[in-house]
């Protein structure tokens, strides 16, 4: 178990809707990154957030944000979504300035 | 582009065997060289990670060979076991100033099946 809490595990929704995947890091984590994976793409990151704040951005669609609470866990929103959104979205947290970075096991949205 | 190529895609060990995985990398920034192992339905587990001022780096079974003259890094399984059938992937990041660290590019994946 790393630590790292995702809800909920699975996800099924439909073309042009909006979803909201959550992620609560390791305890003393303060950093937090998200990774989309599928079978053409690979793991890819996201963003990462730092203490609140957005830290660095990979390879985000803008139809995708994300944010990061006080309380320190963090939400990824998906909205207009297509049938190419289909994968699996996983959460990573770790203590900035040292990695490595914890993942949990992850969101599997499914667009029908 | 893709920035961290792994070898091969798919790998086929004999129990105790050593299971021998490449990664390349470009970019000349990337300072932090994890690997990770991921199980079906399963989150990434980091199983041996290095940074570029040493050569190699041993935890139990796992060696990480790292060459940074030549942009590549390798991971050995030895005695390698049935339970390490997994999918494996390296992946790089690098430091900014003030601390912290980017996110993790990955390579596309070693799917490695040990047999009994």
């Amino acid at each position: 178990d790393s630590g790292v809490t995702q809800t909920p595990k699975h996800l099924i929704t439909a073309t042009g809707q909006r979803v909201t995947l959550r992620c609560s890091p390791r305890s003393g984590d303060l950093s937090v990154y998200w990774y989309q994976q599928s079978l053409d793409q690979g793991l890819q990151f996201l963003i990462q957030y730092y203490n609140g704040e957005e830290r660095a951005k990979g390879n985000i669609l803008e139809r995708f944000s994300a944010q990061q609470f006080p309380d320190l866990h963090s939400e990824l929103n998906l909205s207009s979504l297509e049938l190419g959104d289909s994968a699996l979205y996983f959460c990573a947290s770790s203590v900035v300035g040292d990695q490595p970075q914890h993942f949990g096991d992850g969101t599997r949205l499914s667009i029908l | 582009q893709q920035q961290v190529k792994q070898s091969p895609q798919s790998l086929i060990v004999q129990k105790g065997g050593i299971s021998i995985i490449n990664c390349a990398y470009e970019n000349t920034a990337f300072d932090y060289f994890p690997w990770y192992q991921q199980f079906p339905g399963k989150g990434p587990a980091l199983l041996i990670a290095i940074r570029p001022d040493v050569s190699e780096k041993k935890e139990g079974r796992f060696t990480i060979s790292f060459n940074k003259s030549a942009k590549q890094f390798s991971l050995h399984i030895m005695d390698s076991q049935p339970g390490d059938s997994a999918t494996y992937f390296c992946a790089a990041s690098s430091s900014y100033s003030g601390g912290g660290a980017d996110g993790l590019t990955f390579g596309k994946g070693t799917h490695l099946i040990i047999q009994p």
